[in-house]
């Protein structure tokens, strides 16, 4: 069983739609977790970073954390065709002296927004 | 502000040969990881430089090692290149000691084929 388990998709949806994307894991030591964003040839983009349970927004984008299901979500509203890219979860345990621990990811969903 | 650079960004070589791919962190980080990222993959953790040293490494052979130089840039090396080594190889830096408040931050990744 992988650690961070993450659906590939391909997601498709129709401008404007709301889009949720989600992955499970299963190390309960995870502290810290983010949601990449991919464009084709691109490298990871960063969008959203949490620490520990609870809710985050920005913009149009809010991510969820349960720990206690060990389930992590992204939502995006007002979904645009510009949204149309691979997302990635990513979570690590954190905290090590010095700085960042390495991360974990899911394989990535692809998500086609179509106008 | 320079975000972090990589180079070649395609590279073509033969099995058995050795690669050597380039970094350049982010302005004012000093920590550097490299990923690999497979077709359709999530990235995954190869090692991480601190201080010149290697910090922390992932699941990788010895055939994968790297070096960070005093300025923070750094290089992976990997010898006797196998066909299963052909991926999108990922260099990302984030400032060390800043914890939470620093995320990694991607480079656009070197396409390394190996035929």
């Amino acid at each position: 069983q992988k650690e961070v388990e993450q659906d590939p998709g391909p997601l498709s949806v129709p401008e404007g739609a709301i889009v949720s994307l989600n992955c499970t894991y299963s190390n309960s030591a995870f502290q810290y977790f983010m949601w990449y964003r991919q464009y084709s040839r691109k490298g990871p983009e960063l969008l959203m970073y949490t620490y520990s349970s609870g809710n985050k927004e920005d913009g149009r984008f809010t991510a969820q954390v349960d720990k206690s299901s060990k389930y992590i979500s992204l939502f995006i509203r007002d979904s645009q065709p510009s949204d149309s890219a691979t997302y990635l979860c990513a979570m690590s345990v954190g905290g090590v002296s010095g700085g960042y621990n390495k991360l974990i990811f899911g394989a990535g969903t692809r998500l086609a927004v179509h106008p | 502000d320079a975000g972090v650079t990589q180079s070649p960004t395609h590279l073509i070589k033969t099995r058995g040969q050795q690669v050597t791919l380039r970094c350049s962190p982010k302005s004012g980080h000093d920590t550097v990881s490299w990923y690999q990222q497979a077709l359709g993959q999530g990235p995954q953790f190869i090692f991480q430089y601190y201080e010149e040293e290697e910090r922390q490494r992932g699941n990788f052979p010895d055939r994968f090692s790297g070096h960070q130089f005093p300025n923070y840039s750094s290089e992976l090396n990997v010898n006797a290149l196998l066909l299963g080594d052909s991926a999108l190889y990922l260099c990302a830096s984030t400032l060390s000691g800043q914890g939470a408040s620093s995320p990694l931050h991607f480079g656009n990744g070197t396409r390394l084929t190996v035929t």
